[in-house]
C-alpha cells in the first residue's frame, strides 16, 4: 500500500519570498511517479509539477521545482518568489508506474498556504 | 477541446435517494476515474476505467456503481444516498503515459440530508 504524509496543515509565507511544502511517501514499489496539484478556493484540482522515480534530475516547471530526496522517500515542493495568488491547498499524491496501481492515484491531506503581502 | 466537464455542479439529496453524476472527456483519454474530497482529507479514489468496457474498485467503492460504454464518458450512480456520502466529487481522465497526469473536472459538490 501506498501512503503520502503532508505534516504541515498550513503555511504562511511573505510575497515574493520561497517556500517549501513537505510530502514523504512510503511505497514497496520500484517505480512510481510522485505528483503536486493546487487547489485554489474555486476547488478545481491544477496539475504543478511530476517526478518519477528513475528521474536523476529534480523536475522544474517554472517558479516550482520538486526537491526529491528517494533515500529520505520525499518530494518537497519549493516555490520561489511567491505570489498572492499562489494561496491554495496543495496536495502531493504518487501512483505507481506498474501493476494493477499504476492506475491509482494516492493524496496526502494537504498543506493550505497563504501568501502574505 | 472542453476537457473533463461534469455535472451538476451542486446536489441535494435526501437519504435513500438515487442519483447520477455525470462525467465527460473530449481528449480522447483511455483512464478515467471518480474521486471523493472530505474536509482535512486528500483526495480518495472510488472506481476507475482504463478504457470502455472495463471498470475497477478503488479505495472507496461502497455505495457506488459505475460502467463504460463509451471512451468519452464515465457516469458514478448512487443507489442509496446516505449522509457519509456527502462530499466533493471529482472525475479526473489520464493518458496511458508514464507521467499519467490526471486531467481534473470542476468537481460535483454533493449535500445528502
Amino acid at each position: 500500500a501506498q501512503k503520502i504524509t503532508q505534516t504541515q496543515p498550513g503555511m504562511f509565507v511573505q510575497e515574493k519570498e520561497a517556500v517549501t511544502l513537505d510530502c514523504t511517501y512510503d511505497t514497496s514499489d520500484q517505480s512510481y511517479g510522485l505528483f503536486w496539484y493546487k487547489q485554489p478556493s474555486s476547488g478545481e484540482m491544477i496539475f504543478l509539477i511530476y517526478q518519477g522515480s528513475y528521474d536523476e534530475q529534480n523536475a522544474t516547471e517554472g517558479r516550482y521545482s520538486l526537491n526529491f530526496q528517494k533515500a529520505r522517500k520525499s518530494a518537497n515542493l519549493v516555490i520561489s518568489a511567491s505570489q498572492l495568488g499562489d494561496s491554495a491547498m496543495y496536495f502531493c499524491a504518487m501512483r505507481s508506474l506498474a501493476g494493477a496501481g499504476s492506475y491509482q492515484l494516492t493524496f496526502g491531506k494537504g498543506t493550505k498556504l497563504s501568501v502574505i503581502p | 477541446n472542453a476537457g473533463v466537464t461534469q455535472t451538476p455542479k451542486f446536489q441535494v439529496l435526501k437519504t435513500g435517494q438515487s442519483m447520477t453524476l455525470q462525467c465527460a472527456q473530449d481528449m480522447n483519454h483511455e483512464y478515467m476515474s471518480w474521486y471523493r474530497q472530505d474536509p482535512g482529507m486528500g483526495l480518495r479514489l472510488i472506481h476507475y476505467s482504463v478504457g470502455a468496457g472495463i471498470t475497477d474498485q478503488g479505495e472507496v467503492p461502497n455505495g457506488y456503481n459505475v460502467s463504460r460504454s463509451t471512451t468519452e464518458d464515465f457516469p458514478l450512480r448512487l443507489l442509496s444516498a446516505a449522509p457519509s456520502q456527502t462530499s466533493v466529487y471529482f472525475c479526473a481522465s489520464s493518458t496511458g503515459t508514464a507521467k499519467n497526469e490526471q486531467f481534473f473536472g470542476p468537481g460535483t459538490r454533493l449535500t445528502v440530508l
